[in-house]
């Protein structure tokens, strides 16, 4: 069974950009969580995407935003990047109750210069 | 936002060690994960706990769900170098089951 993908891997940008990231989640399953991490911070939820809504969202400025497709499949984009946007980005799908755990891609590195 | 307290923030064993960590909250939690990040990847759920007082094992590792559903232990036996890594905690709070929160992680270096 294929995991969660994320691409790309890795992406270098320069302030003031935009960027757009994607998450194909485990087949069948319906929520994609976007996560940002780093070093010293942890993970910071981003928000949380179920059947094409946006479910629940985390503390980050209207810069992040995201969208979930009919497929399933999800899209992060940060415009006007900073260079404190330089993360590594993770997203995790579930099927969408809470007793199921989400399960993680390998992450988008990106790095603003 | 809010975290968990995980502690320690990281540890140096030699292999064939016992390890052991936690992690705790002033509120009371319905759910609680451990997750182990290696280098270069994403978490890798171990360990799923739903109920207070639940012990479950997967291999080497086994968790805690504690019995005041403020905290979680996670105890790694007979560490071997393939261990090296970041473990995470994550749990769904009572009456806010939605969201995870995480805690910090424990980085865990793993003497040969």
């Amino acid at each position: 069974k294929a995991g969660v993908t994320q691409t790309p891997r890795y992406l270098i940008k320069t302030r003031g950009q935009q960027v757009t990231l994607s998450c194909s989640p485990i087949s069948g399953h319906r929520s994609v969580s976007w996560y940002q991490q780093t070093p010293g911070q942890g993970l910071q939820f981003l928000f949380e995407y179920f059947s094409e809504t946006q479910r629940n969202k985390g503390n980050f400025p209207g810069r992040f935003s995201g969208r979930q497709f009919s497929n399933s499949r999800s899209e992060m984009n940060v415009s006007t990047l900073e260079l404190g946007d330089s993360a590594l980005y993770l997203c995790a799908s579930s099927q969408g109750t809470v007793d199921q755990p989400q399960h993680f891609g390998d992450g988008t590195r990106l790095s603003i210069l | 936002g809010q975290q968990l307290n995980q502690s320690p923030q990281s540890m140096f064993i030699q292999e064939g060690e016992d390890v052991s960590m936690n992690c705790t909250s002033s509120s009371i939690f319905n759910t609680w994960l451990w997750y182990k990040q290696d280098p270069g990847e994403g978490p890798v759920l171990l360990i799923a706990l739903y109920k207070a007082g639940e012990l479950t094992s997967n291999g080497r590792l086994t968790a805690q769900f504690g019995i005041t559903r403020k905290d979680s232990f996670l105890n790694i036996s007979a560490s071997i170098p393939s261990d090296v890594g970041i473990y995470f905690c994550a749990g769904r709070r009572a009456g806010n089951n939605r969201k995870l929160i995480w805690g910090l992680g424990t980085s865990l270096a793993v003497n040969p």
